[in-house]
């Protein structure tokens, strides 16, 4: 199994209050995402990293941002958690800049509950 | 911009029955990637299979079976003689070369095995 690290893996949090989700890799991969899952979309990637200090906007990425200071590490703040960002967060790693030359391999979720 | 969708929202079959869950993908670009994902009841994504756009050949592992259709624009995916550890959501996804920092999944399949 790819080492690939989600903490916390549970959160609950009240509405208004910043959140930081962090992953860690161990496989020393170039590219770093983060998604959200939701009932009925399925996972959308919300930021990705092609890089330390390199980052870039997913399709929903409004009220996140994130940070890549090292290889190994890729966080995911909620800058003033809302309601509707109540949901699963995946973190995933791939080494190819294409992602499909090679499979992305999928962190086991941080599951946050905004209340 | 792709999108992939898969039709079948909920799927549920009695033990040693063969199912089929399908994926229609959509991309301008002539070199693509398509994969298919599962994440079981304990939520973590298992990666299954990798496609690229340039080989058509049908594959088979086990009681698992692929079959790519560049004419139709599918991915079909087939388990024979399902199990209830079949049991899952199952996820196609698709990326090309235009957009070559993320998947794009599919809503996802809700697959359950009866027994």
């Amino acid at each position: 199994d790819a080492g690939i690290t989600q903490s916390p893996r549970h959160k609950v949090t009240e509405t208004g209050t910043p959140v930081t989700l962090r992953c860690h890799q161990t496989e020393n991969h170039r590219y770093m995402y983060w998604y959200r899952q939701d009932p009925g979309h399925g996972l959308r990637l919300i930021h990705y990293s092609y890089g330390v200090k390199d980052t870039d906007k997913g399709e929903v990425s409004d009220g996140y941002s994130v940070s890549r200071s090292k290889t190994e590490d890729f966080l995911l703040t909620l800058e003033s958690a809302t309601s509707s960002q109540t949901s699963v967060y995946f973190c995933a790693i791939s080494e190819s800049v294409l992602v499909g030359q090679e499979e992305a391999f999928f962190g086991q979720g941080t599951r946050l509950t905004v209340v | 911009a792709q999108k992939v969708t898969q039709a079948q929202t909920e799927i549920s079959v009695v033990e040693k029955e063969d199912v089929t869950l399908d994926c229609v993908y959509e991309t301008r670009d002539t070199t693509y990637y398509l994969f298919w994902y599962k994440q079981p009841p304990s939520g973590e994504l298992v990666f299954l299979i990798r496609r690229n756009s340039f080989d058509e050949q049908n594959e088979i592992s086990g009681r698992y079976s692929w079959n790519f259709q560049k004419s139709t624009s599918s991915f079909n995916f087939t388990i024979t003689a399902s199990q209830v550890v079949d049991s899952a959501v199952y996820f196609c996804a698709a990326n090309s070369g235009g957009s070559n920092y993320k998947l794009t999944f599919g809503k996802g399949t809700l697959l359950t095995v009866n027994p």
